[in-house]
């Protein structure tokens, strides 16, 4: 156990809606980094929070947003939502501000978009 | 755009076989090189390789980065059914983006 919690564990959803995916990190941990995995793209960074703020940014379509709150818990949220958007989405967290260490990743939430 | 390429992609290897993952890599500004295990779930941290830490060794599970290359390379040892599982490499870009991108993995199953 990572210390790492994602939830839900499993959403199923159809085209054109919106889903919000959510994320506590590690206590004392201030980043928080977000990924999505498919089977035939691999594990794709998207973006990074630190402490609040939007610090690295990946392969992020417009149509998803995430932020990270007060409370360093942090949240993604995908809308317009289509098929080629069903895949397992990461969260990890790490107690520095570079993304080039060690992160802990969360079990992660599966997302199937019918 | 940074790119890490894994290989081979999948492997199987009887118990005790010894085992190389290789990893090559491009990106504008190198801050470090990653190694993750993936079983069932998520990811789990292996080693982080850098300009200062070239080599790392935890077991019978070591790596080396070729900053030359630009590769790097994970090696098992005596390898036992619970190795089996998706290897990720990743590397670690210090410029103003901050990415980390991943390989595809490598999928390692060891039979008994």
């Amino acid at each position: 156990d990572s210390g790492v919690t994602q939830t839900p564990k499993h959403l199923i959803t159809a085209t054109g809606q919106r889903v919000t995916l959510r994320c506590s990190p590690r206590s004392g941990d201030l980043s928080v980094y977000w990924y999505q995995q498919s089977l035939d793209q691999g594990l794709q960074f998207l973006i990074q929070y630190y402490n609040g703020e939007e610090r690295a940014k990946g392969n992020i379509l417009e149509r998803f947003s995430a932020q990270q709150f007060p409370d360093l818990h942090s949240e993604l949220n995908l809308s317009s939502l289509e098929l080629g958007d069903s895949a397992l989405y990461f969260c990890a967290s790490s107690l520095s501000l570079a993304g080039g260490g060690e992160q802990f990743f969360g079990p992660g939430t599966r997302l199937t978009v019918l | 755009e940074d790119k890490v390429v894994q290989s081979p992609l999948s492997l199987v290897v009887h118990e005790g076989d010894t085992v190389t993952l290789n990893c090559s890599y491009e990106v504008t500004n190198f801050r470090s090189l990653l190694w993750y295990k993936q079983e069932k779930k998520a990811p789990t941290f292996l080693f982080m390789l850098t300009s200062s830490g070239i080599e790392k060794k935890s077991g019978r599970l070591s790596s080396i980065l070729d900053k030359k290359e630009l590769s790097s390379i994970l090696n098992i040892t005596a390898t036992q059914t619970g190795d089996s599982a998706i290897y990720l490499c990743a590397v670690a870009d210090s410029g103003g983006y901050q990415k980390v991108t991943f390989g595809i993995g490598t999928k390692l199953q060891v039979i008994p």
